[in-house]
C-alpha cells in the first residue's frame, strides 16, 4: 500500500513556464515533507521541505504548497529551465527526528527549450 | 565540507554471494540511513543507524545487515544475494536529533546480481 503517491509519471513543460508537480499521501502521521531532484547516475538532491505547521515554503524559483486537509502537496517551479529536467521525488516523514523517509515513485519532468 | 560518498560505484555479483557497500557521512552528521531503489520506483527504507546503533528498520529480511563506525561511516551487508536485490543502493546522512531533519544522499552504488 503506497503511502506517498505521485500519480503523474511524467510531465513536459516549455522553458519559462510554470512546472507543477503533485504528491498525495495517506498517512496522517506524516508531518514533514521534502522534494528531491534526481539526475541519472546521481543520488537524490534535496530541493525544499515543509513542515505541517506551514502551508507554503519558498526558495528562489521553487515553492512547495501543503494542504493538510486534502493530504496533498505540490512543487511549483517558476520559471522552468532546461536544467530542471530530472526525476522529482516527493518524500514524507514523521515529526520526530531520525524517522525514515517514505518516497513516492517520482515524476519525470522534461523542460523543453 | 565533504558531502556523502559511497563505494563502490558499481558492482556485479552472482546469486548466493555476499556484498558489502560503504558510505561516508557528511561532516558533522551522526545518522546514516540506507535505501534501496529498484528500477522505476522511489527509494525504499532499509534501516537507519544513529550513533552506532540501529535505530529503525524497514521491511527487509535479516540477510540485510549494517554497521556504523565511531566516525559515523557505515556499511550495508547483504548475504545470500538474490536476483531481486539488483538495485541502486543509496546512503543518506543527517544531523539526527529530536526535530525532523533533512537527509542528504550519496551518489549510490549500482548492484547487479546475475
Amino acid at each position: 500500500d503506497q503511502q506517498v503517491k505521485q500519480n503523474s509519471p511524467s510531465l513536459s513543460v516549455q522553458e519559462g513556464r510554470i512546472s507543477i508537480l503533485n504528491c498525495d499521501y495517506t498517512n496522517s502521521m506524516f508531518d514533514y515533507f521534502l522534494w528531491y531532484k534526481k539526475y541519472p547516475a546521481e543520488g537524490p538532491t534535496f530541493l525544499i521541505s515543509i513542515s505541517s505547521i506551514k502551508d507554503k515554503n519558498e526558495d528562489g524559483r521553487f515553492t512547495v504548497f501543503l494542504n493538510k486537509s486534502a493530504k496533498h502537496l505540490s512543487l511549483h517551479i517558476v520559471p522552468s529551465q532546461p536544467g530542471d529536467s530530472a526525476v522529482y521525488f516527493c518524500a514524507a516523514s514523521g515529526l520526530s527526528g531520525n524517522t525514515p523517509l517514505v518516497f513516492g515513485k517520482g515524476t519525470r519532468l522534461s523542460v523543453i527549450a | 565540507e565533504t558531502g556523502v560518498t559511497q563505494s563502490p560505484t558499481h558492482l556485479i555479483k552472482t546469486r548466493g554471494q555476499q556484498v558489502t557497500l560503504r558510505c561516508s557521512s557528511q561532516s558533522g552528521h551522526n545518522t546514516v540511513s540506507w535505501y534501496q531503489q529498484a528500477l522505476g520506483q522511489g527509494p525504499q527504507f532499509i534501516f537507519q543507524y544513529y550513533r552506532e546503533e540501529e535505530n529503525g528498520r524497514g521491511n527487509f529480511p535479516p540477510r540485510f545487515s549494517g554497521l556504523q563506525f565511531p566516525n559515523y561511516s557505515s556499511e550495508l551487508n547483504v548475504n545470500a544475494l538474490e536476483l531481486d536485490d539488483s538495485a541502486l543502493y543509496l546512503c543518506a546522512s543527517s544531523l539526527g536529533g529530536v526535530t525532523p531533519d533533512t537527509q542528504y544522499f550519496g551518489p549510490g552504488t549500482r548492484l547487479t546480481v546475475l
